[in-house]
């Protein structure tokens, strides 16, 4: 099993939808987390941490079920500049373990 | 948040070369990590870059074949050696302020063929 998996995806949406990622991680011990979005051919960007409250940052919406291990993304109205990789990202004593990424596009 | 630059962008090399990638950053750091990011695959941890000392290596990767310093609080080096077809991915370098929970910020890769 890996340590953090995504929905593999794509997903392919119409201007204005509203798209949910979903992860899961593996090991309990997991300290912090967070989302980062990656862009054809560059390099990961963070888009928001991920807290047990849950945290909106505009159109984004981030949440986290320690229980669960489960770690969800919600956006709304989506664009077209969303179109990109969504990585969930786990940290472990310091270390990120990065998920494999869901695909978004978003189409006019 | 720090700028972090990474030469040289990207390179195509001859099989059994090495070749080194530098990150620089234009603050002092706590923390600084290198990635591989092979063809349509996520990010992997390779090492974490201690200032001073030897890095720490992941499961999979040994000095050898990469050898990383980090002289300082701002530089440090990856060298991807005696290279091969399957070495060719992304290498990047991340950087975190603090310890522990904190976010890590990306360079902005280097793009490495072997021939």
């Amino acid at each position: 099993r890996k340590e953090v998996e995504q929905d593999p995806g794509p997903f392919n949406v119409p201007e204005g939808a509203t798209v949910a990622f979903n992860c899961t991680y593996s090991n309990s011990a997991s300290q912090s987390f967070f989302w980062y979005r990656q862009d054809c051919r560059k390099e990961p960007k963070l888009l928001m941490s991920v807290y047990s409250s849950g945290n909106e940052d505009g159109r984004f919406t981030a949440q986290l079920n320690r229980a669960s291990q489960y770690i969800s993304l919600l956006i709304r109205d989506s664009k077209l500049s969303d179109s990109a990789t969504y990585l969930c990202v786990v940290n472990q004593g310091g270390k990120l373990i990065f998920g494999q990424g869901t695909e978004l596009s978003v189409k006019p | 948040s720090a700028v972090i630059s990474q030469k040289p962008s990207r390179d195509i090399c001859q099989r059994g070369t090495s070749l080194t990638i530098q990150c620089q950053v234009d603050s002092q750091v706590t923390m600084m990590f290198w990635y591989r990011q092979q063809p349509g695959q996520s990010l992997t941890l390779i090492a974490t870059a201690n200032q001073g000392s030897e890095a720490t290596y992941e499961s999979g990767f040994v000095i050898d074949k990469f050898p990383i310093s980090r002289p300082n609080l701002t530089f440090s080096t990856l060298t991807v050696s005696n290279m091969s077809p399957e070495d060719s991915s992304i290498y990047l370098c991340s950087v975190a302020t603090g310890t522990g929970n904190q976010p890590q910020h990306f360079g902005d890769g280097t793009r490495l063929s072997i021939l």
